[in-house]
This record gives C-alpha cells, structure tokens and sequence, in this order.
C-alpha cells in the first residue's frame, strides 16, 4: 500500500511570491491534515480536510489556505510569502471512519525556504 | 496553546541503554500518541494509548500515561543506532485535531 506522497520535495520561494503544495492521502483516506513545522516551533496544526470540505484551522492567517479534490488529494496554499513561512510543510492522513483514535499516517513533506 | 511539552528535549546515549523521555499535557484527552521523525522527515507513529489505560508495550517501547498528573512517559528499551530520531507525544483532544509537542532529539551512540 502507498503511503502519503508530498510534492514538491523542495520548493525555493521569495518573499510576496506564491506556494503550492500537494498532498496524496493513502488510498481510502478521505481526511488530510495540513502542519508547519518550522525549526524551533515544533509541528504547528494548520488544516483538517475532510470529504472536501474545510472541517477545522489551527491559528494561521488567512494566506494559508487550501482544498481538497473530489479524490481526496490536497493542496495547500500561501500566498505573499514572508521569510518566516519556511519550514517543511506535512501532509497526513485518516480514515476518518475507521479509525477513532485519529492516528495520522504522514508524508515525508515539502521543505518550503523563502529568500 | 501548544499542548503536549516533552521533558528533556535532548538525549544522549550508549547503544544498549534505555531511554526514557516524558510529555506533559494541559486539557483532557481522547488519547495520546508518540510519534517518531527521522532527520527532518515525515512523523511515523509509533503507540497510542488511551485515556483510560496505564501502560502500553509495543515491541521495545512501554508508554504510561497518568491522567491524574496529564504526564505520559515513553521508555525505548535496549536501544540501537536506528532509534536516534527526534520524537514527538501528541494529544487528542476529541476535536479531530493532534496537538504535538516540541519533540525529544534522541541520539543513540553506536
């Protein structure tokens, strides 16, 4: 079974710039998560997708943003990137009706550098 | 709030040895999680135990949990170069949200 694929690996930005980040959930996931992990800040929350729709937002401005397609795939969003928006970028997945525990399967992530 | 704050954040051991690194929480929980992430990669979970339980094994991991003190503790016994690793306890609140701490960097000496 193929796990939760990101792409790009590497994306190198400047600031006021946009960045589009993809996420493949594992087959037969329907919810993808969305975390910064920025050095120093541990894994920041940003987005719950669930079904295509928005379901939850950690405290992030409103440049971060994102959907999800009719085959559960993702992309995230930032818009007029600052210095500050690097960091790797996660993507994990549920299946929201399997499992109760919400245990997420992660991607191995986007390394976004803004210069 | 950042939920979920390991205790030490950085460890370094002898093959062989054990590894003891601990969580602290805020609020109620669902469950808790620990997860493991190798150089700046993706987070591969490791245990979850829930609310209701004490203590968890998996292989060479023994995980505790003490709701009364909102602390958990994850144990690596025996340990080997591979576990070297950054690893992070997660708390799930019920709002279908993970909250993770700042991580433990553990480096296992061969």
């Amino acid at each position: 079974e193929a796990g939760v694929t990101q792409s790009p690996t590497h994306l190198i930005k400047t600031r006021g710039q946009q960045a589009t980040l993809r996420c493949s959930p594992i087959s037969g996931h329907t919810s993808v998560y969305w975390y910064q992990q920025a050095l120093g800040l541990g894994l920041q929350f940003l987005l719950w997708y669930d079904e295509g729709e928005e379901r939850n937002r950690g405290n992030f401005p409103p440049r971060f943003s994102g959907r999800q397609f009719p085959n559960y795939s993702s992309e995230l969003n930032v818009n007029a990137l600052e210095l500050e928006d690097s960091a790797l970028y996660l993507c994990a997945s549920r299946w929201t009706y399997q499992s109760s525990y919400n245990e997420q399967f992660f991607g191995p992530g986007t390394r976004l550098t803004v210069l | 709030s950042q939920q979920g704050e390991e205790d030490p954040q950085a460890l370094s051991i002898q093959e062989g040895e054990n590894a003891t690194m601990n969580c602290s929480y805020k609020t109620s929980i669902n469950n808790l999680q620990w997860y493991r992430q190798n150089s700046g990669r993706g987070l591969v979970h490791l245990i979850l135990i829930r609310s209701n339980e004490r203590e968890k094994h998996s292989g060479r991991l023994r995980v505790t949990l003490d709701t009364s003190k909102k602390s958990s503790s994850l144990l690596i016994t025996a340990s080997r170069a591979a576990d070297t690793a950054s690893y992070f306890c997660a708390t799930d609140q019920g709002n279908n949200r993970l909250a993770f701490g700042k991580g433990n960097q553990v480096v296992v000496i061969p």
